[in-house]
């Protein structure tokens, strides 16, 4: 099926960091969403984004909805520990009810 | 609380038998979906469903049955056709597409 090209794939940083991420893909999406996943857990949503050019903030984290609806940005500012995890972004179409997600991007922080 | 629980949590099955995966959700979603994940990969659909008694196939939905006769309810079934059934299965609904994709736990499958 269907992915989304997400990168990088792993990011190793010092605590305190920024953190940049995004996701590109080939095809017009509607809806932009971000979730970050924790070993053994279900992926949580943190940022859902739905008009082209928008930039939505969740505490230190920002992402923004590509103008040309081809891509997605996720920032997170000043990375802390808890900050550890997989994180996906997913693409929506309009009238389509599946989304389509990217690969991950692996964050690991050194204390 | 509203959300999706799936259980086990964790699941041992032998070589030729089925198991069933149970998901439910209480946030009167009406589309549901089962995603497939294995170490260090990403998620990939193997079934979902928009309403009840109706459900597609996804990328691989070969060795898979999923049954949806309640709204609230979209169990899995990994039959002994799955030729390589162990991994981190998650189950999800979505109010209507494309909006927010809420997640459950997961039930982790391991085959012995």
């Amino acid at each position: 099926g269907q992915q989304l090209n997400q990168s990088p794939q792993s990011m190793f940083i010092q605590e305190g960091e920024d953190v940049s991420m995004n996701c590109t893909s080939s095809s017009i999406f509607n809806t932009w969403l971000w979730y970050k996943q924790e070993p053994g857990e279900g992926p949580v949503l943190l940022i859902a984004l739905y008009k082209a050019g928008e930039l939505t903030s969740n505490g230190r984290l920002t992402a923004q909805f590509g103008i040309t609806r081809k891509d997605s940005f996720l920032n997170i500012s000043a990375s802390i520990p808890s900050d550890v995890g997989i994180y996906f972004c997913a693409g929506g179409t309009q009238g389509a009810q599946k989304l389509v997600f990217g690969q991950g991007t692996r964050l690991t922080i050194n204390p | 609380d509203g959300g999706i629980t799936q259980s086990p949590k964790y699941l041992f099955r032998k070589e030729g038998q089925n198991v069933t995966l149970s998901c439910e959700q209480n946030l009167n979603h009406d589309a549901m979906y089962w995603y497939r994940q294995d170490p260090g990969q990403g998620l990939r659909l193997i079934y979902y469903s928009q309403i009840v008694n109706d459900f597609q196939k996804g990328d691989i939905a070969e060795g898979y049955s999923v049954s949806r006769e309640k709204k609230e309810s979209f169990p899995l079934t990994v039959t002994s056709a799955q030729k390589n059934p162990t991994a981190f299965y998650l189950c999800a609904s979505m109010q209507q597409g494309p909006g927010e994709l809420f997640f459950g736990e997961g039930s982790r499958l391991t085959v012995l």
